[in-house]
């Protein structure tokens, strides 16, 4: 079954640049997405179809997707952008989930 | 706006039932799959399968077949999951998710329910 790796922590200063990786075979040939998980919240769709920014996302938040990695980048990180992140793609008509990382703004 | 809110907290003993619900507003509910998703204590994210609205005929993912139960009630645009013979282990918050996008093109989901947490204790 098709799987997606992510690293399970990220840590950042703030106002520097934070790259989380989601890894599967081809993914760059599959569409990926993102969500974002604060404690207690429910996940927040952040990235759709590699690299498009549902409303009200900031512009800082974007996605890429080539070869076997998909990347979420936050540039200019804050302390509310610190929380776990999951990627998301479809395959065979499964949903597969990352196993999540955890970004920690230092 | 489209919103999901879903039924409170349940406390079950192992062997039990229960039945969690899913409302949805804002939108045509039948023009969407609705999803469930499974995220235990201090776990990640696992996606339990869908339900077409339209249909009516669920999709259930590996793991998730046997105890799981799917419905709706189209006329009050509402989602079930249901779960029999409760075991300790099913304790996790379950989320209702609408899902978007079409397979060729990716799928993904917006919004989510608050989610419920389903508490399976002697």
């Amino acid at each position: 079954s098709y799987e997606l790796t992510q690293p399970p922590s990220v840590s950042v200063s703030p106002g520097q640049t934070a790259s989380i990786t989601c890894s599967g075979d081809k993914l760059g040939d599959k569409y990926a997405c993102w969500y974002q998980q604060k404690p207690g919240q429910s996940p927040v769709l952040v990235i759709y179809q590699d690299n498009k920014r549902p409303p009200g996302i900031p512009e800082r938040l974007s996605g890429s997707n080539s070869g076997n990695t998909a990347t979420l980048t936050i540039s200019g990180t804050q302390a509310m952008d610190e929380a776990d992140y999951y990627c998301q793609a479809w395959d065979s008509s499964t949903v597969i989930f990352g196993g999540g990382t955890k970004l920690t703004v230092l | 706006q489209v919103q999901l809110v879903q039924s409170g907290s349940e406390l079950k003993k192992p062997g039990a039932s229960v039945k969690v619900s899913c409302k949805a507003s804002g939108y045509t509910f039948t023009t969407y799959t609705m999803n469930w998703v499974r995220q235990a204590p201090g776990q990640g994210l696992e996606w339990m399968g869908w339900i077409n609205t339209n249909t009516g005929n669920p999709t259930y993912a590996q793991g998730f077949t046997g105890r799981f139960v799917f419905s709706l009630d189209t006329s009050v645009s509402t989602a079930y999951l249901q779960i029999s013979s409760l075991k300790a282990e099913d304790t996790a918050v379950y989320y209702c998710a609408r899902m978007a996008g079409l397979a060729a093109a990716g799928v993904w989901f917006d919004p989510w329910g608050q989610g419920t947490l389903v508490t399976v204790s002697s």
